[in-house]
């Protein structure tokens, strides 16, 4: 399994960009790196998957170093509703490694 | 997109009873759903592997017997809590993989917070 450390927390003012950085030294050839969110109370949500350079999507981007030993996750000009649990997981897409949650980093967006 | 429902949203019940959640996937068919636990201010911890026909896959430290996983059909998984104790209080969380879905995508349900008093 591919363990993955985060930041336990971090705190942002509205409409700053924010990266969150994931380490993951031990990605296996064929590991994808997903993201997700989570609000209080409430499941997951997917926001961002990749397996290498850059994705972007409507509500981020994930930028992975030409090692993939670590990934970052930016939000561009967080609002309040950003607040929430950003967890980063490795794995094979179809595989069971990829159903672990790690600690996950505590975004809190601030007025 | 692909939606997951639970029900009941919550629930309290006695210690000694047995409460049974349902997840379902809406508009896709997922023969593998999978069961999450998660306690206040925690990560989420993978307690099973929900397979439609078959029996679950559990994880290590999960007991097979008390957390009762039955996936009769390929939108829907029961996790039933059987005599329930006050430490079995948890948020229930469960998610499914769509078939017919490339990307291998968990689309995760609302949750499922289990009081037990």
């Amino acid at each position: 399994l591919a363990k993955t450390t985060q930041p336990i927390s971090m705190d942002s003012y509205e409409g700053q960009e924010v990266n969150i950085t994931c380490s993951h030294n031990n990605i296996a050839t064929n590991d994808y790196i997903t993201w997700y969110q989570q609000f209080p109370s409430q499941g997951p949500r997917f926001i961002i998957q990749g397996y290498k350079t850059k994705v972007t999507n409507e509500v981020a981007s994930l930028f992975i170093p030409a090692d993939r030993k670590s990934s970052t996750l930016s939000l561009p000009r967080v609002s309040l509703s950003d607040t929430a649990v950003y967890y980063c997981l490795v794995g094979l897409k179809t595989g069971a490694n990829n159903l672990f949650f790690g600690t996950g980093t505590r975004l809190t967006v601030i007025p | 997109g692909a939606v997951v429902s639970q029900h009941p949203s919550w629930v309290i019940c006695k210690s000694g009873t047995s409460v049974k959640i349902e997840c379902r996937s809406l508009d896709f068919q997922a023969t593998t759903m999978f069961w999450y636990r998660q306690f206040p201010k925690q990560s989420l911890m993978l307690m099973a592997t929900s397979n439609e026909g078959s029996k679950a896959t559990y994880e290590q430290g999960v007991e097979k017997d008390k957390f009762l996983i039955n996936h009769a059909s390929l939108t829907l998984s029961t996790l039933t809590v059987t005599s329930a104790h006050p430490e079995d209080s948890s948020f229930y969380i469960c998610s499914a993989r769509d078939v017919a879905d490339s990307s291998y995508e968990q689309y995760f349900g609302p949750g499922t917070r289990l009081t037990v008093t």
